[in-house]
């Protein structure tokens, strides 16, 4: 079983709409959790981040950890066409006090107008 | 704003060549990583400096690569020789520290093909 697993979609919404983005990871003590977003041919850039259960909001972004099921998820509201690109969850795990993450192998996700 | 800076951005080398990637991160982050991302998956650690000293390279395959960074600043990987399976995106990030609320923040990477 991989550390983090992602659904590698395409997803694909019209713009206007929300994407929902779904990440589980199978190490229960996990403590912190990155939503990266990847462009085409470019590095990934962080967007949001969670440590604890429940919601958090950055602007369209919003980010859910629910620990006892192991699940973390983005949503982004009001999609862009540029909101299209690939969206990687990584994990910290509990312990790691190394700070190294384990990345899923991202969604793919297409707002179309 | 300040950025992870990579070198070179694109690299073409054939079979069984060295290749030398180098990263200089962002000033006072004393962790610097190493990923490789292959097309389709996510990132995965290669190796991790605190500092000078390495703290975790138990993915990187020491038969062919090395990594380095001597004064606690800029790094450099080393592939020697290249196979055609090190086809990838290389990827550097650092961060001010290991704790868990510490982001890591990514350079443009390096595209190396291997022919």
């Amino acid at each position: 079983q991989k550390e983090v697993e992602q659904n590698s979609g395409p997803l694909s919404v019209p713009e206007g709409a929300i994407a929902s983005l779904n990440c589980t990871y199978s190490d229960r003590g996990s403590q912190s959790f990155f939503w990266y977003r990847q462009y085409s041919g470019k590095s990934p850039e962080l967007i949001m981040f969670i440590y604890s259960n429940g919601d958090k909001e950055d602007g369209r972004f919003t980010a859910q950890l629910n620990k006892a099921s192991q699940y973390v998820s983005l949503l982004i509201r009001d999609s862009q066409p540029s909101d299209s690109a690939t969206y990687l969850c990584a994990v910290r795990r509990r312990g790691s006090t190394l700070g190294r993450l384990y990345f899923g192998r991202g969604t793919q996700l297409t707002v179309w107008p | 704003e300040a950025e992870v800076a990579q070198s070179p951005r694109y690299k073409i080398t054939e079979k069984s060549q060295a290749v030398a990637f180098w990263c200089d991160p962002i000033s006072g982050h004393a962790t610097l990583y190493w990923y490789r991302q292959i097309l389709g998956q996510g990132p995965e650690l290669l190796v991790q400096f605190q500092d000078e000293s390495v703290v975790d390279d138990s993915q990187l395959p020491k038969d062919r690569f090395s990594a380095e960074r001597l004064k606690g600043v800029d790094s450099t990987l080393k592939i020697q020789p290249a196979e055609l399976g090190d086809s990838a995106m290389y990827l550097c990030a650092s961060s001010i520290g290991t704790g868990s609320s510490y982001e890591q923040y990514f350079g443009p990477g390096t595209r190396l093909t291997v022919t």
